[in-house]
């Protein structure tokens, strides 16, 4: 029982190329979010889903997609990275709006 | 403009002794709150809720308490010991969203031996 694995833990990026980050959780959750984390900083949504197939904006969603294919996995995409996009991104999940949400142990991404 | 703030950026506790955490938040609408616990390098770890209906909620050693007339919150955890030094985050959940949180920048708590 894993929990929410997310993968890369690590990896650096040059202006301008994509990637995307996997979410992957085993708790049979509804609702996943996408969260990053800048120094000094809370963390921030970027896009969420509360369901499969379903995805929404958050507080910083540009420059970023996301998909909800099969109700396990979130996947955060960037197009085309950018400098400002370097962060420590946190997927998380929760069984409903009003519990508890369970992170995983985030993603650290550098853009140069 | 900050909905949910964590004015003491750090804080210095020694062992055995009570740490409290502060949280202020600005939206009155905001009926359920949560703090996490974070070491380096791992993702947040859930420590205790509490609902606007409550004003204080308790689980061993952690206890938080809501002032709502004053928007504020508290952590407090006793006694403190040296593995709970970490950042916690205050957070709130937004309450048009989707179970998706509002957080504080954190405080990072440091306990003495």
């Amino acid at each position: 029982n894993a929990g929410v694995t997310q993968t890369p833990k690590f990896r650096v990026l040059k202006t301008g190329q994509s990637m995307t980050l996997l979410c992957a959780q085993d708790m049979n959750h509804e609702y996943m979010y996408w969260y990053r984390q800048d120094p000094g900083m809370g963390l921030r949504l970027i896009h969420y889903s509360v369901g499969e197939g379903t995805t929404a904006k958050g507080e910083v969603p540009d420059g970023y997609n996301v998909s909800r294919l099969k109700k396990q996995n979130f996947l955060l995409g960037l197009e085309s990275a950018a400098p400002s996009q370097t962060s420590v991104y946190f997927c998380a999940t929760s069984r409903n709006r009003d519990t508890e949400a369970f992170f995983g142990q985030g993603t650290r991404l550098t853009v140069v | 403009d900050q909905q949910v703030k964590q004015n003491s950026p750090s804080l210095s506790v020694q062992e055995g002794r009570i740490s409290i955490l502060n949280c202020d938040y600005t939206n009155s609408m905001f009926d359920y709150f949560l703090w996490y616990k974070k070491y380096p390098a791992e993702g947040p770890t859930f420590l205790i809720s509490i609902s606007s209906i409550k004003d204080k909620n308790e689980d061993g050693r952690f206890t938080v308490f809501l002032n709502k007339s004053a928007k504020h919150l508290s952590l407090h955890i006793v006694p403190s010991q040296p593995g709970d030094s970490a950042v916690y985050f205050c957070a709130a959940s937004d309450p048009q969203g989707q179970g998706n949180l509002i957080f504080g920048k954190g405080t990072k708590l440091s306990v003495k031996p």
